[in-house]
């Protein structure tokens, strides 16, 4: 069965920092994946979404990035962390057309 | 821009009580799906229905779709205490690959 991983669940840091969330999947090939960003008590954001390896699509221009090195593998990073950037982020994967799975989160608190 | 949006945002009922969401639209979509969220954690998908669908059914779930109105609502029947959290609709574009959220519906069930 198909099973999604994203670490770490809360992460703590300061302005100015750099950031890498990790996001994998095992299970299945060439899924669909996604970076969702969840501020407090609101709906999810689309930030980036990847159909194949090293393909990338930005829906937010912002402070973040998103890279797909592996088939299974979806990183994103930032290079100097702002406030703004504080939230709950989530991965999610699946094959187009279907529904979507998601990673239990992490929660992201810039300082 | 948000594609999907739900009303109300907050819902409050007794345990045993039916709870409906309901969730506009605004372009064409291949299909809408409805997650659930606890506090704190990843989504959790509970109902896909396609384009072509007008009903859908799981357990206590009831899932409707009008396209002519560009609307989709979501029944809870029997409600338990365990239902408490945040509902969300989402649909696809028509190429299937971005899927997008609205703000969600919290809902709480009082025992």
């Amino acid at each position: 069965s198909q099973t999604i991983h994203q670490w770490p669940a809360t992460l703590v840091q300061p302005v100015g920092s750099p950031l890498s969330l990790e996001c994998t999947v095992e299970g299945t090939s060439n899924p669909n994946l996604y970076w969702y960003r969840q501020a407090a008590g609101r709906g999810l954001q689309l930030l980036f979404y990847s159909v194949g390896i090293g393909q990338i699509s930005s829906e937010v221009p912002q402070n973040l990035s998103a890279s797909r090195p592996q088939d299974r593998q979806f990183i994103l990073s930032s290079k100097k962390l702002l406030l703004s950037d504080s939230g709950f982020y989530l991965c999610a994967w699946r094959e187009a057309g279907e529904e979507a799975f998601f990673g239990q989160g992490t929660r992201l608190t810039v300082v | 821009s948000q594609q999907g949006e739900e009303d109300p945002q907050a819902l409050s009922i007794q345990e045993g009580e039916n709870a409906t969401m309901n969730c506009s639209y605004k372009t064409s979509i291949n299909n809408l799906q409805w997650y659930r969220q606890n506090s704190g954690r990843g989504l959790v998908h509970l109902i896909l229905i396609r384009s072509n669908e007008r009903e859908k059914h799981s357990g206590r779930l009831r899932v409707t779709l009008d396209t002519s109105k560009k609307s989709s609502s979501l029944l809870i029947t029997a409600s338990r205490a365990a239902d408490t959290a945040s509902y969300f609709c989402a649909t696809d574009n028509t190429g299937g690959f971005k899927t997008i959220f609205g703000a969600g519906t919290r809902l709480f069930v009082k025992a």
